[in-house]
């Protein structure tokens, strides 16, 4: 079974980077597969932030694609977000997913984390 | 950018069926898929390709998707399917994700 899990600070504060890390079991992240960010702010619909091919090709919602990097950590069998100038709006339960190569759907989540910007 | 519409909420009563419905346009060109979500929990995929069903997705659980128009039904609704249901889509020209803003079950 395919387990994924969110881990960082939960607290980032306004204008710096917010730096999360998905830790994936299960299956091997370079096999294949996207591996991508979803967030949903407090009490609002899911948003999502990007994803990522195994072979490295980065697709970025195009609101924060300024702002975004994804990248993959194979040695370790996970990969990384990072969002660079957060702002109080950024605040969100951030998801990691792996997301099907050729129909766009998720098919495993990780548990989420929240992370809230703040001073 | 591409948008999805769902309406904010649906309610039902026990037994019966349910429909949530999805918009978008030439959202039939797509895959559409659909995610249950449960308060403090992580989204779970009901619904892929339109309308397939993940393995130990009960069978109450169907989908269409033609037209600007997704719709995931529920049949025999029971308490437990109370939850926050999204749609989303994938764009397969630009490998875009769009999630619609949601729709709050109630099973009255």
């Amino acid at each position: 079974q395919v387990q994924l899990q969110e881990s960082g600070p939960g607290l980032v504060k306004p204008s710096e980077t917010l730096s999360l890390t998905c830790a994936v079991s299960g299956y091997s992240i370079s096999s294949g597969y996207y591996w991508g960010w979803i967030r949903q702010p407090p009490g609002k619909g899911l948003e999502w932030i990007g994803s990522l091919y195994h072979t490295g090709g980065t697709y970025y919602n195009a609101s924060l694609r300024s702002r975004v990097t994804i990248s993959l950590d194979t040695s370790k069998n996970q990969f990384s977000l990072n969002l660079t100038y957060v702002t109080a709006a950024d605040t969100a339960v951030y998801y990691c997913a792996r997301r099907h190569y050729s129909s766009g759907f998720h098919d495993f989540w990780g548990q989420g984390i929240l992370v809230t910007v703040s001073s | 950018s591409y948008e999805l519409t769902q309406p904010p909420s649906v309610s039902v009563s026990p037994r019966q069926t349910a429909s949530i419905t999805c918009s978008g346009d030439k959202l039939g060109d797509k895959f559409a898929s659909w995610y249950q979500q449960k308060p403090g929990q992580s989204p779970v995929l009901v619904i892929y390709q339109d309308n397939k069903r993940p393995s130990g997705i009960p069978e109450r659980f169907s989908g269409s998707n033609s037209g600007n128009t997704a719709t995931l039904t529920l049949s025999g609704t029971q308490a437990v399917d109370e939850a926050d249901y999204y749609c989303q889509a994938w764009d397969s020209n630009t490998a875009d994700v769009v999630f619609g803003g949601g729709t709050k079950l109630t099973v009255l």
